[in-house]
């Protein structure tokens, strides 16, 4: 199975910051990658696929970039709904597999 | 609009069984591939089984193969989830989840989660 690795995992920022979160495969899964937002109690909401495609109805302060092996999350300017866990999941191969997650936490 | 919902969940003891329901609204289950994903106590998310669009295939993570069947009603628009042997391990939120229209053609992502059932498995 392929291995995703997100960092860091975890990240304390105020609103208003630029946040990166970066995920890695253990090979190449081209943009086959999207990002979910995971609210305490909830369950997750599909934010970006195919590396870097918006979902309907996501902010556009949200943005994804990336192919290979390499990726990355952007929220350009943090707001209080988006105190959150992120994850990255691969869908370049069976089965698809997901990172670890980055807790985003208020500074 | 598209809605999932979960019954079923609940508490039983180290090699029982339980099956899930997943109820689908706003669209018929044989539109897209559907898939169970789970997420144990504190823990990350991961996939349990699919099935595809026409019902013919399934698929299992070896974790549950040959413990937990994945099936599907279309009459009455339900997704299940057959699970035995159950362990301490199985223990999770089980989410029903639709795959997405722009899936790699071996593996998707899910665009439509339902809000969770929880499994406990525990004497």
């Amino acid at each position: 199975d392929i291995q995703m690795t997100q960092s860091p995992s975890t990240l304390s920022a105020s609103v208003g910051d630029r946040v990166t979160i970066t995920c890695r495969a253990s090979q190449s899964i081209s943009s086959w990658l999207a990002w979910y937002q995971q609210k305490p109690g909830k369950a997750p909401k599909l934010l970006i696929y195919r590396a870097s495609s918006l979902e309907s109805g996501v902010p556009s302060r949200f943005s994804g970039s990336g192919s290979g092996t390499e990726f990355t999350l952007t929220i350009s300017s943090l707001q209080p709904d988006d105190f959150a866990t992120y994850y990255c999941q691969q869908y370049n191969s069976y089965p698809g597999t997901f990172g670890q997650g980055t807790k985003v936490e208020i500074k | 609009e598209v809605q999932l919902v979960e019954s079923g969940g609940g508490l039983v003891q180290p090699g029982g069984s339980l099956r899930l329901s997943c109820s689908a609204s706003g669209f018929t289950l044989n539109a897209d591939p559907m898939h169970w994903v789970r997420q144990g106590p504190g823990k990350g998310l991961e996939y349990v089984s699919a099935i595809s669009r026409n019902g013919g295939t399934t698929y299992y993570a070896d974790s549950v193969k040959g413990r937990f069947t994945i099936s599907r009603d279309i009459s009455k628009n339900t997704l299940y989830l057959q699970m035995s042997s159950l362990r301490d391990e199985d223990t999770a939120v089980y989410y029903c989840v639709k795959e997405g229209p722009h899936g790699s053609g071996s593996f998707g992502y899910y665009d439509y989660w339902g809000q969770g059932t929880l499994v406990t498995v525990s004497s």
